[in-house]
C-alpha cells in the first residue's frame, strides 16, 4: 500500500520569502501522479500543482513549483514571493496510475505567512 | 458555474440518529468520493463511486453508507453504527483516467 508522509506538522515564513514544504511517499509502481493541495481557513480544497511521474522535468505554477526526486520519493513543494493568502493547510496526495486511481494524502503541513 | 455542491455546511444531530450528506455535481464527473477529515490528520477515503449504480469501500466504512443513483448525486449517510462521527466531511469528484480530484465546500457534522 502506498503512505505518504509530510514531516513539517506546522512551518511559517515571512511575506515575500521562499518556503519549501516536505513530501516523501512511499510506493512500488512506477507509474503514477503526484498532487499538492491547498487548504485555506475556508477549508476549501484547492489543487495547487501536479507532477506526473514519468516526467523528468519538475512542475511550476506561477510562485509555486516542485522538486521531484523520484529515486529518492520526494516531492517537495517551494512557494516563492509568500503572499498573506498562502496561510493555509498543504496536502501532499499520491494516485497511482493503474490500481483503483485511488488518492492517498499525508497529514498535512499547516503554513503561517507572516506579514 | 460548474462545481460540487454540498449541503448542509453545518449540521447538528443527537447520538442515535441517522443523518446525510448531500453532495451534488454539475461537472459531468465519472467518479464521486466521501473523505473524513479529523484534526492533525489528513483526508481519510469512506466511500468512491467509479459507475452510477456501483460504489466500494473505501480505509473507514464502518458506520456509514452510500448510493449513486446518478451520476450528478452521491449521498453519504452517517448512520448511529458510526462510533465517533463529529468531523468534517469532504465530497470530490473527477473524471477517470489521471484527472485531479475536486472538491466541495465540505460538512461540518456535529455529533452529542
Amino acid at each position: 500500500a502506498q503512505t505518504v508522509t509530510q514531516s513539517q506538522p506546522e512551518m511559517s515564513v515571512q511575506e515575500a520569502e521562499t518556503v519549501t514544504l516536505s513530501c516523501t511517499y512511499d510506493t512500488s509502481e512506477n507509474n503514477y501522479y503526484l498532487f499538492w493541495y491547498k487548504q485555506p481557513p475556508s477549508r476549501q480544497m484547492i489543487l495547487v500543482i501536479r507532477q506526473e511521474a514519468y516526467k523528468q522535468q519538475n512542475a511550476t505554477e506561477n510562485r509555486f513549483s516542485v522538486n521531484f526526486q523520484k529515486a529518492a520519493k520526494s516531492f517537495s513543494l517551494k512557494i516563492s514571493d509568500s503572499q498573506l493568502g498562502d496561510t493555509a493547510m498543504y496536502f501532499c496526495a499520491f494516485m497511482s496510475w493503474d490500481y483503483g486511481q485511488n488518492f492517498v494524502f499525508g497529514p498535512g503541513t499547516r503554513l503561517s505567512v507572516l506579514p | 458555474d460548474g462545481g460540487i455542491t454540498q449541503s448542509p455546511k453545518y449540521l447538528f444531530r443527537k447520538e442515535g440518529q441517522n443523518v446525510t450528506l448531500s453532495c451534488e455535481q454539475n461537472l459531468n464527473h465519472d467518479a464521486m468520493y466521501w473523505y473524513r477529515q479529523d484534526p492533525g490528520q489528513g483526508l481519510r477515503l469512506i466511500y468512491y463511486s467509479q459507475i452510477v449504480n456501483d460504489f466500494q469501500k473505501g480505509d473507514i466504512a464502518e458506520g456509514y453508507s452510500v448510493s449513486r443513483e446518478k451520476k450528478e448525486s452521491f449521498p453519504l449517510t452517517v448512520t448511529s453504527a458510526q462510533k465517533n462521527p463529529t468531523a468534517f466531511y469532504l465530497c470530490a469528484s473527477r473524471f477517470l483516467k489521471n484527472s485531479p480530484l475536486h472538491f466541495g465546500n465540505g460538512t461540518r457534522l456535529t455529533v452529542t
